[in-house]
């Protein structure tokens, strides 16, 4: 079983329609991190967060510790969001850690017009 | 500044040549890595370096050796490259900490025949 999971893998969806992006992880973590993969393969960094809920812009994440689960939501969705989203974790107790993480396997997101 | 840049962005390899990859930043981060990417895996830690001095293995080590040349650079030498070496390689850079952010290059793609 993969430590990170996140589902669905592929989600196509019209422009201005709401977006959910799931990511469950199954080890103690002390940071949990979003990122965005360009159709051109650059990857950002979205969100970092340990509890609660970040919002930038159109883009929401939240985290639930005790339920080992985190949601990335998108409004008013557009085509220029079409990216690929990767969860990855910072394990709290990872020998000789120095901030390794634990990718997903990432979810494809088109957005049409 | 350039954040992390790589060089080169292609390269084609026959089985047995060797190569090496460059990374630099100019962010005066500490830590630097070096990740591949395949199609359905999340991306696979290779080597990290914690600081100016220092490597460690990831996840997926062998057959590649990496060196930190200084702070701003740290390459990754394949010495007979394999087809199962095929992938797109990113490096990323961060501060010492668990509240920094991971900054990523642009990728590598490498396709070995």
């Amino acid at each position: 079983k993969n430590e990170v999971e996140q589902s669905p893998q592929n989600l196509t969806a019209q422009e201005g329609e709401f977006i959910t992006i799931n990511c469950s992880y199954s080890v103690g973590i002390s940071a949990l991190h979003w990122l965005q993969q360009h159709p051109g393969g650059g990857i950002v960094s979205l969100f970092m967060l340990s509890s609660g809920k970040k919002k930038h812009g159109r883009l929401i994440a939240t985290i639930n510790i005790q339920e080992k689960h985190s949601s990335l939501h998108i409004t008013a969705s557009h085509p220029r969001d079409s990216a690929v989203y990767i969860c990855a974790v910072k394990p709290s107790n990872y020998g000789g850690s120095q901030g390794n993480l634990i990718f997903g396997k990432g979810t494809k997101l088109s957005v049409k017009p | 500044n350039a954040g992390v840049t790589q060089t080169p962005k292609f390269q084609v390899l026959k089985t047995g040549q060797s190569m090496t990859l460059q990374c630099a930043q100019d962010m005066n981060h500490n830590s630097m890595y070096w990740y591949r990417q395949d199609p359905g895996m999340g991306l696979r830690l290779i080597y990290y370096s914690a600081s100016e001095g220092t490597t460690d293995k990831g996840e997926v080590p062998n057959g590649y050796n990496v060196s930190r040349l200084n702070k701003r650079e740290f390459s990754l030498r394949l010495e007979s490259a394999a087809p199962s070496q095929t992938s797109v390689y990113f490096c990323a850079s961060k501060l010492a900490g668990e509240v920094y952010e991971q900054y990523f290059g642009p990728g590598t793609r490498l396709t070995v025949t």
